[in-house]
């Protein structure tokens, strides 16, 4: 599976858009990207999942450029509920194990 | 909408003991994962189904054992206990398609302390 590169941290003011980008300049014709993200003393929460096009759901957008080699998670309008660990993850789609591989994140605080 | 319930959500027990963590799910998914998450490693596959009766080991499956009777449960034993298994456990499953890209869904966790 493709590695991940994501910054440590980041902020923003609440009811902004939270723009969360990923690097993975490795990816593979058959890798996905999926969002998850961790709120403190939680299990992970699964956000969102793409391909090659552009994807959004209620929970948030994700923009894949078109070279496939990063991408960005946009929650459109941040609460405070939003602050979490967030994680970037590429794998193959029909790997036997379908396992997946975290990171280290990025470290979302929405500041009131 | 019962989902995915792990128990117990709180555990401390001694070295030497044998501790069996509980997952149950309600969708019928058919693989089921259990993941640990230490400070400083992120999460950790432990081990992972793809069915009833058929189990298999991820990258940390040293001093853990598992079981799938059922397709609903899958429970993480660790047959006699040492502090660094001490950890918060984490239990997902995820549904298989032909496109084989549906996400995993987390329980709450369980937190162990082995003193």
């Amino acid at each position: 599976d493709a590695k991940t590169t994501q910054p440590p941290s980041m902020d923003c003011a609440e009811g902004r858009a939270a723009n969360l980008p990923c690097n993975h300049s490795t990816i593979s014709g058959n890798e996905y990207v999926y969002w998850y993200r961790q709120i403190h003393s939680q299990g992970p929460q699964y956000i969102i999942h793409g391909l090659k096009n552009n994807e959004t759901n209620e929970m948030a957008s994700l923009i894949i450029t078109e070279d496939r080699k990063s991408s960005t998670l946009i929650l459109p309008h941040a609460t405070l509920r939003d602050t979490a660990v967030y994680y970037c993850i590429v794998r193959v789609a029909r790997d036997s194990s379908y396992k997946l591989i975290f990171g280290s994140g990025t470290r979302l605080l929405v500041r009131p | 909408d019962a989902g995915i319930t792990q128990s117990p959500r709180y555990k401390i027990t001694e070295t030497g003991r044998q501790v069996t963590l509980m997952c149950h799910q309600t969708w019928s998914h058919s693989y089921m994962f259990w993941y640990r998450q230490d400070l400083g490693h992120g999460l950790r596959l432990i081990y992972y189904s793809a069915a009833a009766d058929i189990t298999d080991k991820g990258e940390v499956p040293d001093g853990y054992v598992v079981s799938r009777s059922k397709t609903e449960n899958f429970p993480l034993t660790l047959e006699s206990a040492t502090r660094s298994q001490t950890s918060v456990y984490f239990c997902a499953s995820s549904e298989i398609t032909f496109f084989g890209n549906q996400p995993q869904h987390f329980g709450d966790g369980t937190r162990l302390s082995i003193l």
